[in-house]
């Protein structure tokens, strides 16, 4: 039961260009959702997050967005470079601090 | 800090062998937890610690898989005995955990890729 999903597996877009990474989650009792990017042979490393109480949050190039009512968060990548080619993962945590993963999106920005 | 350490960093071994994975987690940290990655199922938690007491060992797949902390600054993943189905990149995160606190997120080591033939 994955009750974090990222539909999308993979996404390519021309650098200068926005990327949108989207997630939807199943659990209501999430209160936490955090975004992470994986370099191949290395562990991921957090990018940004975002409590429950708010619907966005903003840091440089970095935005996430998040739709409780649609359990739906996405991040944006404005204007994306060929660096941030990698995999994403959407993350929620609950108040157990047990972070809940999805399957990742794998970016590519081509130059 | 040289962050979260895992060694070792590739393992090969034939079915039916025992595999231990270390890890190391940033001084002052008080929660572990070991993931797995798959393409299929993504990063599925296996277990976490917390204060060295395994708090939740839900995603552990199989009784062929075992975890300790025997202190604050090491840990193991056990595999007894290894399958195929076992090969897949294992990570180690480590987080300072205090209630009521929002979560920041982990540090995780850079993984051991398990190959099991």
């Amino acid at each position: 039961d994955q009750q974090v999903k990222q539909n999308s597996p993979s996404l390519s877009v021309q650098e200068g260009r926005i990327s949108i990474l989207n997630c939807d989650y199943t659990n209501s009792m999430f209160d936490y959702f955090l975004w992470y990017k994986k370099y191949p042979a290395e562990g991921p490393t957090f990018l940004i997050s975002i409590s429950s109480i708010k619907d966005k949050n903003e840091d440089g190039r970095f935005t996430v967005f998040l739709n409780k009512s649609a359990k739906h968060l996405s991040l944006h990548i404005v204007p994306s470079q060929p660096g941030d080619s990698a995999v994403y993962f959407c993350a929620a945590s609950g108040m157990n601090q047990k972070v809940t993963f999805g399957t990742g999106t794998k970016l590519q920005v081509i130059p | 800090d040289a962050g979260v350490i895992q060694s070792p960093r590739h393992e090969v071994t034939e079915m039916g062998q025992e595999v231990t994975l270390r890890c190391k987690p940033i001084s002052g940290h008080n929660s572990l937890f070991w993931y797995r990655q798959t393409m299929m199922r993504g990063l599925e938690l296996l277990i976490y610690f917390n204060n060295n007491v395994p708090i939740d060992d839900s995603g552990m797949p199989e009784d062929r898989f075992s975890a300790k902390m025997p202190n604050a600054s090491f840990s193991t993943l056990k595999i007894q005995p290894s399958e195929p189905r076992d090969s897949a990149v294992y990570f180690c995160a480590s987080s300072f955990f205090s209630v009521g606190a929002s979560s920041y997120g982990y540090t995780f080591g850079s993984g051991t890729r398990l190959t099991v033939v």
